[in-house]
């Protein structure tokens, strides 16, 4: 059973660019749920995804959004990148009506913006 | 609003000594809470959670955390350490809200484990 997995692992980028990350959730999950993690920093939560539309979100700018596609992957997109876009994205996937700790996480994926 | 303090960035213990990393929350209902590890240039591992039920909750790697209502924290224990436990550990908290709610995470602590 595949656990969560996101692409690409490591995204440079220039600021200015547009961005798009990938995530597929673990077997079974329909939630998925954004986080951006700077260095030194503990994760924030972006926003969340359930039957394709946005039910949540954090204090992030209109910049950041995101797609839920009807197979339950994700995808967020960033544009107009600044350096201080520079972080770990973390994509964690959950069951709707499940409890709220089965949330399991992704590797991440790293991007840099020069 | 939800939210965790996580003191001291840095924790340093020898192989076989005790760790204990502080977390103390803040929230307005009772909350879930959890301990998180993550090892360089991966993602995040869930080690335990506490979600109203028993206040010791044991996790794997031999990890453990108590939940204590007067003190408001959830500190995370290992009576012995193990170099493989050196990593960045995240306490986060949480709501039930009857649909998966974001996680609110701490801003960590870096564990070394010396010889």
């Amino acid at each position: 059973d595949a656990g969560v997995t996101q692409s690409p692992t490591h995204l440079i980028k220039t600021r200015g660019q547009q961005v798009t990350l990938r995530c597929s959730p673990k077997s079974g999950h329909d939630t998925v749920s954004w986080y951006q993690q700077a260095l030194g920093q503990g994760p924030q939560f972006i926003f969340q995804y359930y039957e394709e539309e946005e039910r949540q979100r954090g204090n992030f700018p209109d910049r950041f959004s995101g797609h839920q596609f009807p197979n339950y992957s994700s995808e967020l997109n960033v544009n107009a990148l600044l350096l201080g876009d520079s972080a770990l994205y973390l994509c964690a996937s959950s069951l709707n009506g499940g409890p709220t700790y089965e949330q399991f996480f992704g590797p991440g994926t790293r991007l840099t913006v020069l | 609003a939800q939210s965790v303090t996580q003191l001291g960035s840095h924790v340093s213990v020898s192989e076989g000594a005790l760790v204990l990393l502080r977390c103390n929350y803040s929230s307005s209902v009772p909350p879930y809470l959890f301990w998180y590890v993550q090892y360089p240039n991966q993602g995040l591992q869930l080690l335990l959670k506490y979600t109203s039920a028993a206040t010791l909750v044991k996790g794997i790697n031999g990890f453990e955390a108590e939940f204590k209502k007067s003190e408001t924290s959830f500190h995370l224990t290992k009576p012995s350490a193990h170099m493989s436990d050196a990593a960045e550990y995240f306490c986060a908290v949480s709501r039930y809200t009857g649909t998966a709610s974001k996680l609110t995470f701490g801003t960590g602590t870096r564990l070394q484990v010396t010889l």
